[in-house]
Protein backbone atom coordinates (compact mmCIF):
# COMPACT_ATOMS: atom_id res chain seq x y z
CA UNK A 1 0.00 0.00 0.00
CA UNK A 2 1.41 3.37 -0.52
CA UNK A 3 2.24 5.59 1.96
CA UNK A 4 1.54 9.23 3.36
CA UNK A 5 4.18 12.05 5.46
CA UNK A 6 2.34 14.39 7.22
CA UNK A 7 3.82 16.52 9.87
CA UNK A 8 3.45 15.60 13.18
CA UNK A 9 1.70 18.76 14.20
CA UNK A 10 0.62 21.94 13.49
CA UNK A 11 -0.75 25.18 15.09
CA UNK A 12 -3.67 27.67 14.02
CA UNK A 13 -5.10 30.45 15.13
CA UNK A 14 -9.04 30.69 15.50
CA UNK A 15 -10.55 32.13 12.22
CA UNK A 16 -7.73 31.55 10.60
CA UNK A 17 -7.57 29.47 7.61
CA UNK A 18 -5.32 26.47 7.88
CA UNK A 19 -3.38 24.27 5.17
CA UNK A 20 -2.83 20.62 6.11
CA UNK A 21 -0.30 18.88 3.82
CA UNK A 22 -0.06 15.03 2.73
CA UNK A 23 3.15 13.84 0.43
CA UNK A 24 1.80 10.65 -1.52
CA UNK A 25 4.87 10.12 -3.87
CA UNK A 26 4.28 6.57 -4.31
CA UNK A 27 0.62 7.02 -5.09
CA UNK A 28 -1.18 4.32 -7.76
CA UNK A 29 -3.58 6.00 -10.20
CA UNK A 30 -6.32 4.21 -8.60
CA UNK A 31 -5.83 5.29 -5.19
CA UNK A 32 -8.55 8.08 -3.68
CA UNK A 33 -6.53 10.60 -1.22
CA UNK A 34 -9.25 9.93 1.89
CA UNK A 35 -8.88 12.99 4.94
CA UNK A 36 -10.10 11.22 8.53
CA UNK A 37 -10.28 13.53 11.70
CA UNK A 38 -9.94 12.19 15.54
CA UNK A 39 -11.20 14.46 18.34
CA UNK A 40 -10.19 14.31 21.77
CA UNK A 41 -11.67 11.00 23.12
CA UNK A 42 -13.76 9.96 20.06
CA UNK A 43 -13.21 7.82 16.96
CA UNK A 44 -11.96 9.18 13.70
CA UNK A 45 -14.29 10.83 11.24
CA UNK A 46 -14.56 11.29 7.93
CA UNK A 47 -14.05 14.83 6.26
CA UNK A 48 -13.38 14.46 2.95
CA UNK A 49 -11.71 12.19 -0.26
CA UNK A 50 -10.75 13.22 -4.10
CA UNK A 51 -8.92 11.30 -6.88
CA UNK A 52 -7.48 14.24 -9.10
CA UNK A 53 -10.03 17.00 -8.99
CA UNK A 54 -9.83 19.43 -6.07
CA UNK A 55 -13.29 18.88 -4.09
CA UNK A 56 -15.13 20.79 -1.56
CA UNK A 57 -17.81 20.21 1.41
CA UNK A 58 -19.01 21.73 4.43
CA UNK A 59 -16.63 20.86 6.28
CA UNK A 60 -13.16 21.53 4.25
CA UNK A 61 -11.77 21.51 0.96
CA UNK A 62 -9.40 19.01 -0.60
CA UNK A 63 -6.50 20.40 -3.27
CA UNK A 64 -4.55 17.65 -5.53
CA UNK A 65 -1.52 18.69 -6.98
CA UNK A 66 -1.37 18.21 -10.78
CA UNK A 67 0.71 14.74 -10.42
CA UNK A 68 -1.28 13.96 -7.36
CA UNK A 69 2.00 13.29 -5.69
CA UNK A 70 0.71 15.55 -2.47
CA UNK A 71 -2.53 17.33 -1.21
CA UNK A 72 -3.48 19.79 0.85
CA UNK A 73 -6.64 19.81 3.15
CA UNK A 74 -7.76 23.25 3.75
CA UNK A 75 -10.11 24.12 6.71
CA UNK A 76 -10.98 27.79 5.65
CA UNK A 77 -11.79 29.24 9.13
CA UNK A 78 -10.38 27.24 12.17
CA UNK A 79 -12.71 26.77 15.26
CA UNK A 80 -11.51 25.50 18.96
CA UNK A 81 -13.37 22.37 17.91
CA UNK A 82 -11.50 21.62 14.76
CA UNK A 83 -8.65 20.91 17.33
CA UNK A 84 -7.55 16.75 16.31
CA UNK A 85 -5.30 14.53 14.73
CA UNK A 86 -6.12 14.62 10.97
CA UNK A 87 -4.96 11.68 8.58
CA UNK A 88 -4.24 11.54 5.21
CA UNK A 89 -5.08 7.80 3.64
CA UNK A 90 -5.35 6.49 -0.02
CA UNK A 91 -7.43 3.79 -0.70
CA UNK A 92 -7.87 1.88 -3.84
CA UNK A 93 -11.94 1.43 -4.39
CA UNK A 94 -11.08 -1.88 -6.48
CA UNK A 95 -9.37 -3.29 -3.53
CA UNK A 96 -10.22 -7.05 -2.18
CA UNK A 97 -10.20 -5.14 1.66
CA UNK A 98 -11.30 -1.82 2.48
CA UNK A 99 -9.70 -1.26 5.61
CA UNK A 100 -7.70 2.12 6.43
CA UNK A 101 -4.21 2.23 6.95
CA UNK A 102 -3.27 5.08 9.31
CA UNK A 103 0.18 6.64 10.07
CA UNK A 104 0.12 9.06 12.90
CA UNK A 105 -1.18 12.20 11.07
CA UNK A 106 -1.20 15.41 11.77
CA UNK A 107 -2.32 16.81 15.51
CA UNK A 108 -3.94 20.42 14.63
CA UNK A 109 -3.59 22.71 17.64
CA UNK A 110 -6.01 25.83 17.46
CA UNK A 111 -5.71 29.07 19.59
CA UNK A 112 -8.15 31.10 20.63
CA UNK B 1 -30.62 6.86 11.48
CA UNK B 2 -28.59 5.83 14.75
CA UNK B 3 -24.51 5.88 14.39
CA UNK B 4 -22.39 3.57 15.17
CA UNK B 5 -22.11 1.84 19.02
CA UNK B 6 -19.84 -0.04 21.21
CA UNK B 7 -20.00 -1.20 24.61
CA UNK B 8 -18.37 -1.29 26.81
CA UNK B 9 -17.22 2.32 26.95
CA UNK B 10 -14.27 1.23 29.54
CA UNK B 11 -13.17 -2.22 30.67
CA UNK B 12 -10.57 -3.25 33.05
CA UNK B 13 -9.30 -6.64 32.54
CA UNK B 14 -6.28 -8.81 34.36
CA UNK B 15 -3.86 -10.65 32.08
CA UNK B 16 -4.62 -13.81 31.07
CA UNK B 17 -8.09 -13.24 31.14
CA UNK B 18 -10.45 -13.37 28.28
CA UNK B 19 -12.54 -10.22 26.55
CA UNK B 20 -15.37 -9.76 24.26
CA UNK B 21 -16.34 -6.09 23.02
CA UNK B 22 -19.23 -4.99 20.97
CA UNK B 23 -20.15 -3.19 18.17
CA UNK B 24 -23.73 -2.55 16.04
CA UNK B 25 -22.76 -0.57 13.04
CA UNK B 26 -25.28 2.00 11.49
CA UNK B 27 -28.23 0.71 10.01
CA UNK B 28 -28.02 -0.56 6.81
CA UNK B 29 -24.61 -1.09 6.59
CA UNK B 30 -22.84 -4.76 6.02
CA UNK B 31 -19.36 -4.34 6.91
CA UNK B 32 -17.35 -3.88 10.17
CA UNK B 33 -13.63 -3.27 10.42
CA UNK B 34 -11.96 -3.22 14.25
CA UNK B 35 -8.80 -1.56 14.63
CA UNK B 36 -6.83 -1.00 17.76
CA UNK B 37 -5.15 2.51 18.30
CA UNK B 38 -2.32 2.55 21.00
CA UNK B 39 -1.99 5.86 23.11
CA UNK B 40 -0.91 8.48 20.49
CA UNK B 41 -0.73 6.01 17.36
CA UNK B 42 -2.82 6.20 15.14
CA UNK B 43 -5.33 3.60 14.92
CA UNK B 44 -4.14 -0.19 13.38
CA UNK B 45 -6.56 -2.51 11.54
CA UNK B 46 -7.15 -6.16 13.27
CA UNK B 47 -9.91 -7.25 10.67
CA UNK B 48 -12.97 -6.95 8.49
CA UNK B 49 -16.59 -8.85 8.57
CA UNK B 50 -18.31 -8.57 5.37
CA UNK B 51 -21.81 -10.24 5.55
CA UNK B 52 -20.94 -12.88 8.28
CA UNK B 53 -17.57 -13.64 7.18
CA UNK B 54 -14.09 -12.63 7.43
CA UNK B 55 -13.01 -10.24 4.74
CA UNK B 56 -9.32 -9.49 5.40
CA UNK B 57 -6.75 -9.43 8.66
CA UNK B 58 -4.10 -7.38 9.53
CA UNK B 59 -0.95 -8.22 11.91
CA UNK B 60 -2.65 -9.67 14.66
CA UNK B 61 -2.09 -13.16 16.24
CA UNK B 62 -4.73 -15.95 16.35
CA UNK B 63 -6.01 -14.87 19.99
CA UNK B 64 -7.75 -12.09 18.37
CA UNK B 65 -10.86 -13.45 16.82
CA UNK B 66 -14.23 -11.78 16.00
CA UNK B 67 -18.11 -12.52 14.54
CA UNK B 68 -20.11 -10.61 12.63
CA UNK B 69 -24.33 -11.79 13.42
CA UNK B 70 -27.30 -11.67 10.64
CA UNK B 71 -27.92 -8.12 11.68
CA UNK B 72 -24.55 -7.37 10.90
CA UNK B 73 -23.41 -6.36 14.42
CA UNK B 74 -20.08 -7.93 15.77
CA UNK B 75 -18.15 -8.85 18.48
CA UNK B 76 -14.00 -8.81 19.00
CA UNK B 77 -12.75 -11.41 21.48
CA UNK B 78 -8.91 -11.58 22.71
CA UNK B 79 -8.10 -14.78 24.69
CA UNK B 80 -5.09 -14.47 26.84
CA UNK B 81 -4.82 -10.91 27.56
CA UNK B 82 -1.55 -9.42 27.57
CA UNK B 83 -0.96 -6.11 28.76
CA UNK B 84 0.61 -4.53 25.75
CA UNK B 85 -3.30 -5.28 24.36
CA UNK B 86 -4.26 -2.27 26.80
CA UNK B 87 -5.54 0.28 24.06
CA UNK B 88 -8.64 2.19 22.40
CA UNK B 89 -10.81 -0.88 20.29
CA UNK B 90 -12.68 0.95 18.13
CA UNK B 91 -15.32 -0.41 15.62
CA UNK B 92 -15.94 1.12 12.04
CA UNK B 93 -18.50 0.12 9.96
CA UNK B 94 -19.48 0.56 6.45
CA UNK B 95 -21.47 -0.14 2.99
CA UNK B 96 -19.36 -2.84 0.89
CA UNK B 97 -15.88 -3.94 1.51
CA UNK B 98 -13.93 -0.86 -0.15
CA UNK B 99 -13.62 2.84 -0.71
CA UNK B 100 -16.67 3.57 0.94
CA UNK B 101 -16.36 6.04 3.86
CA UNK B 102 -16.07 4.41 7.16
CA UNK B 103 -18.24 5.40 10.19
CA UNK B 104 -16.24 5.29 13.74
CA UNK B 105 -18.01 4.04 17.05
CA UNK B 106 -16.32 6.21 20.24
CA UNK B 107 -14.40 3.17 21.10
CA UNK B 108 -13.93 0.47 23.78
CA UNK B 109 -10.83 1.07 25.96
CA UNK B 110 -9.03 -1.90 27.60
CA UNK B 111 -6.67 -1.78 30.34
CA UNK B 112 -4.92 -5.08 31.00
CA UNK B 113 -3.11 -4.66 34.60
Amino acid sequence: DAKTTQPNSMESNEEEPVHLPCNHSTISGTDYIHWYRQLPSQGPEYVIHGLTSNVNNRMASLAIAEDRKSSTLILHRATLRDAAVYYCILRDPGGSQGNLIFGKGTKLSVKP
Amino acid sequence: ETGVTQSPTHLIKTRGQQVTLRCSSQSGHNTVSWYQQALGQGPQFIFQYYREEENGRGNFPPRFSGLQFPNYSSELNVNALELDDSALYLCASSLGVAGGEQYFGPGTRLTVT
